[in-house]
């Protein structure tokens, strides 16, 4: 079982250049989220989608789309990166809303220069 | 009122010895308090939970200790080995909903 895959596992952009952050879960889980890690803020909520068809808003939203493309797959694209973007993205999802809890992936290490 | 505030940042531990991290919320309504572990280079990997009707669980070496009059709840690890050197993660989301609340991270470093 591979659980939660996320691609790309690191990247560097420019400012202003856009790219899309993969996310596939197996679990056949209904929800699923974005997180961003910083240094000594924990994982703050982008974006989450709760079921298939359905997105929200997190915590730090702007400067971020998503999509959720069918049940296995939600992606988050940055349009116009900028260095306040650089961070890890995990992506996670869950059974049902988050009652067991969150299977995460290995992330995204991304830099915009 | 969102907030879930961990302490320590960091923490170091001797072999064997008792590893204990606390953190403190606010939201009266939040009722599912999860605990994460994470190694460098890994996403977070849920380690224990806790629902506010019970005071404690526990799970081999590691303890919930919850306190709904105080609202804190702490993690305990028993016997700290050198392999639990990670960072832990806890949060807290309300009514099973959607937008779980992480605490900042406690690094910790257990010597051999």
């Amino acid at each position: 079982n591979a659980g939660v895959t996320q691609t790309p596992k690191f990247q560097v952009l420019k400012t202003g250049q856009s790219m899309t952050l993969q996310c596939a879960q197996d679990m056949n889980h209904n929800s699923m989220y974005w997180y961003r890690q910083d240094p000594g803020m924990g994982l703050r909520l982008i974006y989450y989608s709760a079921s298939e068809g359905t997105t929200d808003k997190g915590e730090v939203p702007n400067g971020y789309n998503v999509s959720r493309l069918n049940k296995r797959e939600f992606s988050l694209r940055l349009e116009s990166a900028a260095p306040s973007q650089t961070s890890v993205y995990f992506c996670a999802s869950s059974e049902r809303r988050q009652g067991n809890g969150y299977t995460f992936g290995s992330g995204t290490r991304l830099t915009v220069v | 009122q969102q907030q879930v505030k961990q302490s320590p940042q960091s923490l170091i531990v001797q072999k064997g010895g008792i590893s204990i991290i606390n953190c403190a919320y606010e939201n009266t309504a939040f009722d599912y308090f999860p605990w994460y572990q994470q190694f460098p280079g890994k996403g977070p990997a849920l380690l224990i939970a806790i629902r506010p009707d019970v005071s404690e669980k526990k799970e081999g070496r590691f303890t919930i200790s919850f306190n709904k009059s105080a609202k804190q709840f702490s993690l305990h690890i028993m016997d700290s080995q050198p392999g639990d050197s990670a960072t832990y993660f806890c949060a807290a989301s309300k009514n099973g909903g959607f937008k779980t609340i992480f605490g900042a991270g406690t690094r910790l470093f257990v010597k051999a």
